[in-house]
């Protein structure tokens, strides 16, 4: 399958942890990459890979896989986190085209 | 610092061809998959194509028959051309770098590098 599920919408209170989840069958052999989008900015990596997150990355980003199932995890959640995330990879058929979640959007109470 | 800076026509009509011409600024040209990718206005991210210096290609099958990626190493850039715009087509363009690499057994995929976007519009 080449789809990523993400939940549309999730909230968090103000410095409680949070966990965005990405579901599909292309991340039982590949790791996602995790995108964050604020109105009228291009798209930041946040987290990639089994634990790599981006030098300018807080250290509250935090990512975990299991099965086909990815998750970004914020620790502590702060307002500048309200935002769209994205989840990325590539399908696991022959020409391994990339493929977005659809996104969640973060609102932090 | 690597920069993608992007250009191309930010109004169209319908049934035009979209193009749009992507330059590497500041770092290598090999070694990375150049790609395209797009959100419309108010609906997420989308895949749109790629191509690696080596000139092959993949392209979004929903947008296959209309798209064609291309790339001229020797100025570092990297194009789009879509044809038969629709309403649909309207987004914003971005062009992105890819980072591929394997932790243990896995492989990861990685848009390090992001062009600030081009809206196009389409529109009669």
């Amino acid at each position: 399958s080449s789809e990523l599920t993400q939940d549309p919408d999730v909230s968090v209170a103000l410095g409680q942890t949070v966990r965005i989840t990405c579901q599909g069958d292309s991340l039982r052999s590949s790791y996602a990459a995790w995108y964050q989008e604020k109105p009228g900015q291009a798209p930041l990596l946040v987290f990639y890979g089994k634990n790599s997150r981006p030098s300018r990355i807080p250290d509250r980003f935090s990512g975990s896989s299991s099965g086909n199932t990815a998750s970004l995890t914020i620790t502590g959640a702060q307002v500048e986190d309200e935002a769209d995330y994205y989840c990325y990879s590539r399908d696991n058929r022959g020409d391994h085209l990339g493929v977005f979640g659809g996104g969640t959007k973060l609102t932090v109470l | 610092q690597v920069q993608l800076q992007q250009w191309g026509a930010g109004l169209l009509k319908p049934s035009e061809t979209l193009s749009l011409t992507c330059a590497v600024y500041g770092g290598s040209f090999s070694g990375f998959y150049w790609t395209w990718v797009r959100q419309p206005p108010g609906r997420g991210l989308e895949w749109i194509a790629d191509i690696n210096q080596s000139g092959r290609t993949n392209y979004n099958p929903s947008l296959k028959s209309r798209v064609t990626i291309s790339m001229d190493t020797s100025k570092k850039q990297f194009s789009l051309k879509l044809t038969s715009v629709t309403a649909a087509d309207t987004a914003v363009y971005y062009c992105v770098r890819e980072v591929r690499g394997i932790i243990i057994t896995y492989p990861y995929f990685v848009f390090d590098i992001w062009g600030r976007g081009t809206m196009v519009t389409v529109s009669s």
